[in-house]
């Protein structure tokens, strides 16, 4: 079954501290993996796209990793601000039979307190 | 300014009624997708269309229909026949299959 799993599922953190949000899944065949932030009562907002064959990307202080072969990706927030505060999700995207589908993460909620 | 609207943004229904939520992009992108968001779930798929006059059933359809009549707007009718329709509802269009989407700002309904 093709699945994503996020974690932890809220965090809480004090502004300026790093933080990091886990992605793992379980899917097939594997296309690209995204992370948006979804402030609250607001769609969500892509903050990087990452494809097989690319380990990091960063933009910001937003810095996505992927392990292709363990399943595994993570967003390493820097310096946290009050306005990080919101759901991150990792959503998987999986091709087949010409047809891709997006698998979405249930999302970690993280709140940055002053 | 390119975007996808949604409107309204609150939405209250009484139990029996249809009620239909706008979307419209002015982003010139073929394909369009309604989602539902639940708390603690990951969104799931009502209605996706890849060109005008076509359209096809995500993973949640029952209950709900859509319309494809021009590329830049594709409203959702939340029947009666949909049993739990309290939930936030995100309209999202993308350039083709495979692209990343951009996202409303999203619909929440509540039933009363």
């Amino acid at each position: 079954k093709n699945q994503v799993e996020q974690s932890p599922q809220s965090l809480i953190i004090l502004e300026g501290k790093n933080c990091t949000l886990q992605c793992n899944y379980t899917v097939s065949p594997f296309s690209n993996l995204r992370w948006y932030k979804q402030d609250t009562g607001r769609g969500p907002v892509s903050l990087t796209i990452m494809t097989f064959s690319e380990n990091t990307k960063s933009n910001g202080r937003y810095t996505a990793t992927l392990d292709a072969d363990t399943k595994q990706s993570s967003l390493h927030i820097t310096a946290s601000q009050l306005s990080d505060s919101a759901s991150y999700i990792c959503v998987v995207t999986i091709l087949t039979s010409g047809t891709y589908k997006y698998i979405f993460g249930t999302g970690t909620r993280l709140k940055v307190l002053a | 300014d390119g975007g996808i609207t949604q409107s309204p943004k609150y939405l209250f229904r009484k139990e029996g009624q249809n009620v239909t939520l706008s979307c419209e992009q002015n982003l010139n992108h073929d394909a369009m997708y309604w989602y539902r968001q639940d708390p603690g779930q990951g969104l799931r798929l009502i209605y996706y269309s890849q060109i005008v006059n076509d359209f096809q059933k995500g993973d949640i359809a029952e209950g709900y229909s859509v319309s494809r009549e021009k590329k830049e707007s594709f409203p959702l009718t939340v029947t009666s026949a949909q049993k739990n329709p309290t939930a936030f509802y995100l309209c999202a269009s993308s350039i083709g299959q495979g692209y990343g989407y951009t996202f409303g700002s999203g619909t929440r309904l509540t039933v009363v």
